[in-house]
């Protein structure tokens, strides 16, 4: 079975701070990695994904994330937080089948 | 705009009611999910459509009872619900295993 924790449901940064938010994966075989973006009242968007191709992903609104495998990590970075940042974030994770499985989710709040 | 849709986007219905929720894509994916988000709780899968098979229930109580009529269409139907099912309910549609989900926008439901 897969899963995913994201660790801290709250993060807080100041405005052109770096935002670094963790996930941890579970899985018996090489997983498929993806972080989601949420903001209010609306659906999920993509941000990144990871396909056993590069190890470190470059994604939209200058995120990127890394996969460790000795880690078993996908950390999402930014180096530099911006307002429009503050939104709510999701881990999922998905192996050879069709399930597909979130973190908790953890919101980010960007300090002017 | 990520190609799946999503109507009604607000809901609020009797414990007595019926109603139904809508859910369409035409991106060509194979795959359909609905999910439940609500707060303070992880998202939750609900359902998952392969090719227009039930491939997966994750113990929904009966008053949900989805359809899938063909592959670009998904259906919630909705019987006799309790207050405690007032949620965000989105639907994903995804290519096939190990590609990325396309969320709809969700339908915030309430129950009164």
């Amino acid at each position: 079975a897969q899963s995913v924790t994201q660790l801290g449901s709250h993060v807080s940064v100041s405005e052109g701070a770096l935002v670094l938010l963790r996930c941890n994966y579970s899985s018996s075989v090489p997983p498929y990695l993806f972080w989601y973006v949420q903001y209010p009242n609306q659906g999920l968007q993509l941000l990144l994904k990871y396909t056993s191709a590069a190890t470190l992903v470059k994604g939209i609104n200058g995120f990127e994330a890394e996969f460790k495998k000795s880690e078993t990590s996908f950390h999402l970075t930014k180096p530099s937080a911006h307002m429009s940042d503050a939104a709510e974030y999701f881990c999922a994770v998905s192996l050879n089948d069709y399930k597909l499985s979130f973190g908790a989710g953890t919101t980010v709040t960007v300090r002017a | 705009e990520t190609g799946v849709t999503q109507t009604p986007r607000h809901l609020v219905m009797g414990m007595t009611n019926k109603k139904s929720l809508k859910c369409e894509q035409h991106l060509g994916h194979n795959a359909m999910y609905w999910y439940k988000q609500s707060a303070k709780k992880p998202l939750e899968l609900m359902f998952v459509y392969n090719f227009k098979e039930q491939t997966e229930n994750n113990s929904v109580p009966s008053r949900f009872s989805p359809e899938c009529p063909n592959s670009s269409h998904l259906f919630l139907h909705l019987h006799t619900l309790q207050p405690e099912d007032s949620a965000l309910y989105l639907c994903a549609s995804r290519r096939r295993e190990n590609t990325e989900a396309f969320f709809g926008q969700g339908t915030r439901l309430t129950v009164v």
